[in-house]
């Protein structure tokens, strides 16, 4: 069974920093597919970024990156010039792929603080 | 724009009752699932369906059973509640997963906090 695992419980910055997210994951799967959720207070889980596993290149949306270690089995999300509205829990998820069963890790909650 | 739409947001139920969790999706997804979020814990995957007439079980289906209607609906029922499902429960949708050149993030609704007494 694959497990993912998120090590932060809780994390803070100030807000214009930057800060890093880890997570690790357990498979022996080669081709699967990487994910950041975020999870404000009003509860949404909105897609944050995401990876696939057969590209070498790190995923990056605006702010956010991820640095992918494939061999370390390794996905952390790096998010710069923190934002106020950045303050969630953030999950970190995997899915093997052909497959629609998505595993979570159990979150980090991050507080942006001004 | 709807997006995922979850019915009710906010439930009391007593040991034993039952009860539907309603889904509705617009964005003409093919797949739909159901999660339950427990504190100090990641979603976990209670049933899917990759694709209207199909059902799974997912990493906890116990104590519960699902209905995909037509492509836009998918609906939770607990038969008999107990206090062990008091939990929020999410409903997602995407287009199609799980293969490589087509693989599209879950679109998740807002929740429904369910709690049994």
């Amino acid at each position: 069974a694959q497990t993912v695992t998120q090590s932060q419980p809780e994390m803070s910055v100030q807000e214009a920093e930057t800060v890093t997210l880890s997570c690790t994951y357990d498979t022996s799967e080669n081709n699967y597919y990487l994910f950041w959720y975020k999870q404000p207070p009003s509860r949404q889980m909105i897609l944050v970024i995401r990876q696939e596993a057969y590209k070498q290149q790190n995923a990056t949306e605006n702010r956010f990156s991820v640095n992918f270690q494939k061999a370390a089995k390794s996905f952390s999300l790096k998010i710069s010039d923190s934002q106020l509205g950045d303050t969630a829990m953030y999950f970190c998820a995997f899915m093997r792929y052909n497959n629609n069963d998505m595993r979570f890790g159990a979150g980090t909650r991050l507080t942006v603080k001004p | 724009n709807a997006g995922v739409t979850q019915t009710p947001k906010f439930q009391v139920l007593k040991t034993g009752q039952s009860m539907t969790l309603q889904c509705a999706q617009d964005m003409n997804h093919n797949s739909m699932y159901w999660y339950r979020q427990d504190p100090g814990m990641g979603l976990r995957l209670i049933y899917y369906s990759a694709s209207e007439g199909t059902t799974d079980k997912g990493e906890v289906p116990n104590g519960y059973n699902v209905s995909r209607l037509n492509k836009r609906e998918f609906s939770l029922r607990l038969e008999s509640a107990a206090p062990s499902q008091t939990s929020v429960y999410f409903c997602a949708s995407s287009e199609r997963t799980g293969t490589r050149y087509s693989n599209q993030p879950q679109h998740f609704g807002d929740g429904t906090r369910l709690s049994i007494l």
